[in-house]
């Protein structure tokens, strides 16, 4: 079946550094990516949806400065949080959008990156 | 704007006894279903989907759902809860013509020994 692979899982930083969440599709083309961030005992909330080469739809109160999204190929996105703050730690999940048979034309997401800003 | 409400935080069920999480939905035109299941830490697993056909779905792990128009839900079951059935589930749409997803607030399935 269909897998994502998201990497790192976990990841301590400082406040003021970047960090690089990447998520692969391993076995399948994704053109599309959604970027979800989920709070502790809540549901998951959409930040952004890229296509692969465009430029990422951001959904209204996310800043798009501060989590920047990259979609540079079929199998690669990134999501990069800048400066980060301490109110930034969240948990989270990339889905890929296949649009062929081994996706079965589905969603598929990833394990989730557990992000800890001291 | 299409929206998902799984009126139930938490669900205790007793093992081996038949289980049910709910869902209705809103949405323009036909609905695509899904159920996902999260356990701690860890991102969604696929349980099932709705897109034509058969009302029942059936899915992992011994899920099913059924699809009712009328009442716009689309409820989770299973005949007998396992311990390990114990997670979140979320229920969650998207439209024919689109391809977001939308989620419910979850539902916490605690199933007791």
């Amino acid at each position: 079946g269909a897998v994502v692979s998201q990497h790192p899982s976990r990841v301590i930083c400082k406040s003021g550094t970047s960090v690089k969440i990447e998520c692969r599709s391993l076995d399948f083309q994704a053109t599309t990516m959604f970027w979800y961030r989920q709070f502790p005992k809540k549901s998951l909330m959409l930040m952004a949806t890229s296509n692969e080469g465009s430029k990422a739809t951001y959904e209204q109160g996310v800043e798009k400065d501060k989590f920047l999204i990259n979609h540079a190929s079929l199998t690669l996105s990134t999501l990069t949080v800048t400066s980060a703050h301490p109110e930034d730690s969240s948990f989270y999940i990339c889905s890929a959008l296949g649009t062929d048979k081994n996706s079965n034309y589905g969603y598929t997401f990833g394990s989730g990156t557990r992000l800890t800003v001291v | 704007a299409q929206s998902v409400a799984q009126p139930e935080d938490q669900v205790n069920v007793a093992e081996g006894n038949p289980l049910t999480v709910k869902c209705t939905y809103s949405v323009s035109g036909n609905p695509y279903l899904f159920w996902y299941v999260q356990y701690p830490n860890r991102g969604l697993q696929f349980l099932l989907k709705y897109i034509t056909g058969d009302n029942l779905v059936k899915g992992s792990y011994g899920f099913e759902a059924e699809f009712n128009k009328s009442q716009t839900s689309f409820h989770l079951k299973k005949p007998s809860a396992l311990v390990s059935d114990s997670a979140l589930y979320f229920c969650a749409v998207r439209s024919y013509a689109g391809n977001m997803l939308t989620f419910g607030g979850g539902t916490r399935l605690m199933v007791k020994p």
